[in-house]
């Protein structure tokens, strides 16, 4: 079966400093990823989708950037984090019609 | 005009009601329809797909309006574990585009 692992679960950063969450999938070939942010209040926003290796495409500008080096890792980075950047990340991954989202990660930037 | 629209309550009913959530959507070009369930501090989970002849999943029940570009979800018998925050969910072409969310609390 598919699965979807995400990590860490919660991290707590200071500003300027670098980020990087790692989402890796199971069980499945070439799925399609998806980076989402959960700010406080707000809805998902989409932030990167990836279609294959070395693909990525952008939603909105913003201090972010994604890679995907391995068609089942999804890589979501920053080199200086700004207090705007706090919110709930979620990777998902689709193979068909819906999504399945990894358990996230809690970011707070300080 | 958002893309996905919901009321976000919350919705405070007992347990037993019958309760019922709203949502439109702006791209009239959508083909597919989801509600999700989000727990707090929790990852989204799919609930159902929507289709449009109406479905229904026990208790549940989804059904869309491409004229009025509207969605809905019906939840019979209410318990205290449908407690959640439900998110409409529209395919955007793209990526799945979701509603904020309405918040629904059940009380014993």
């Amino acid at each position: 079966s598919q699965t979807i692992h995400q990590w860490p679960a919660t991290l707590v950063q200071p500003v300027g400093s670098p980020l990087s969450l790692e989402c890796t999938v199971e069980g499945t070939s070439n799925p399609n990823l998806y980076w989402y942010r959960q700010a406080a209040g707000r809805g998902l926003q989409l932030l990167f989708y990836s279609v294959g290796i070395g693909q990525i495409s952008s939603e909105v500008p913003q201090n972010l950037s994604a890679s995907r080096p391995q068609d089942r890792q999804f890589i979501l980075s920053s080199k200086k984090l700004l207090l705007s950047d706090s919110g709930f990340y979620l990777c998902a991954w689709s193979a068909g019609s819906g999504y399945t989202f990894g358990s996230g990660t809690r970011l707070t930037v300080v | 005009r958002k893309e996905v629209e919901q009321d976000p309550g919350p919705f405070n009913v007992p347990e037993g009601a019958t309760v019922a959530f709203n949502c439109t959507y702006s791209n009239s070009a959508s083909q597919s329809f989801f509600w999700y369930r989000q727990d707090c501090r929790k990852e989204p989970k799919l609930l159902m797909s929507v289709y449009s002849s109406g479905n229904e999943d026990g208790r549940f029940t989804a059904q869309l309006n491409r004229a009025s570009q509207y969605i809905s979800l019906l939840i019979r018998d209410s318990k205290l574990s449908d407690s959640a925050t439900y998110l409409c969910v529209v395919n955007g072409g793209t990526a799945l585009i979701f509603g904020k969310g309405t918040t629904l609390s059940v009380s014993s």
